[in-house]
């Protein structure tokens, strides 16, 4: 069955400090990984999505993930995490049977000045 | 600019009572999801809906019904409101590509229902 492990509920950094947010799935079938973001009050927005090709995958707002089906994982990046980055992230893989998404628990990224 | 809409921002009920929760696209997606979001907990699927008039139960369905008649609107129903219910409900659409629900999904800014 698929899962989602995200590692770290809660991650603080510096401002400038390097952004890196673990997560690590379990499907059975070629996984479609995403991250969301979800800024307070607000529902979640889209970040950066992996279906196929590229394992490095370009978002918005700066951040990247790469793709490691060996690591099983896809985890998170930016170089330098700007204040305005603080919120909760979300990874999810696709379902087995391609209808829906399963969600990690969320991790919550603090960023300090 | 792509949107979806959920009736109300905060909501607040009294055990039992029947509780709607409205949802609404306007991108033409064929599904719409519902889940609830519980600290630490991430978030979990309710139901979903495929096509209109078509539904599946996704990981936590009890004690919740859903309505598709429209495409374009997907409710959520709590036949009677019970406390364990008081969560964050956020609502979701996606595209159908290559016969999967799987791409990505755009979801609602989601209604804070307490139930007292």
């Amino acid at each position: 069955a698929q899962s989602v492990t995200q590692l770290g509920s809660h991650v603080s950094v510096s401002e400038g400090a390097l952004v890196l947010l673990r997560c690590n799935y379990s499907s059975s079938v070629p996984p479609y990984l995403f991250w969301y973001v979800q800024y307070p009050n607000q529902g979640l927005q889209l970040l950066l999505k992996y279906t196929t090709g590229a394992t490095l995958v370009k978002g918005i707002n700066g951040f990247e993930a790469e793709f490691k089906k060996s690591e099983t994982s896809f985890h998170l990046t930016k170089p330098s995490a700007h204040m305005s980055d603080a919120a909760e992230y979300f990874c999810a893989v696709s379902n087995q049977a391609g209808t829906a998404l399963i969600f990690g628990k969320g991790t919550t990224l603090s960023v300090s000045s | 600019d792509v949107k979806v809409t959920q009736s109300s921002r905060y909501l607040v009920k009294r055990t039992g009572e029947k509780v709607f929760l409205e949802c609404v696209q306007d991108m033409d997606h064929e599904n719409m999801f519902w889940y609830r979001q519980d600290p630490g907990l991430g978030l979990r699927l309710i139901y979903f809906s495929y096509d209109v008039k078509m539904k599946e139960k996704g990981d936590i369905p009890e004690g919740y019904s859903v309505s598709r008649e429209k495409k374009e609107r997907f409710s959520l129903i709590l036949e009677s409101a019970s406390t364990n219910q008081t969560s964050m409900y956020l609502c979701a659409s996606s595209a159908t590509l290559g016969g999967r629900a799987w791409d990505e999904q755009f979801f609602g800014p989601g209604t804070r229902l307490t139930v007292l």
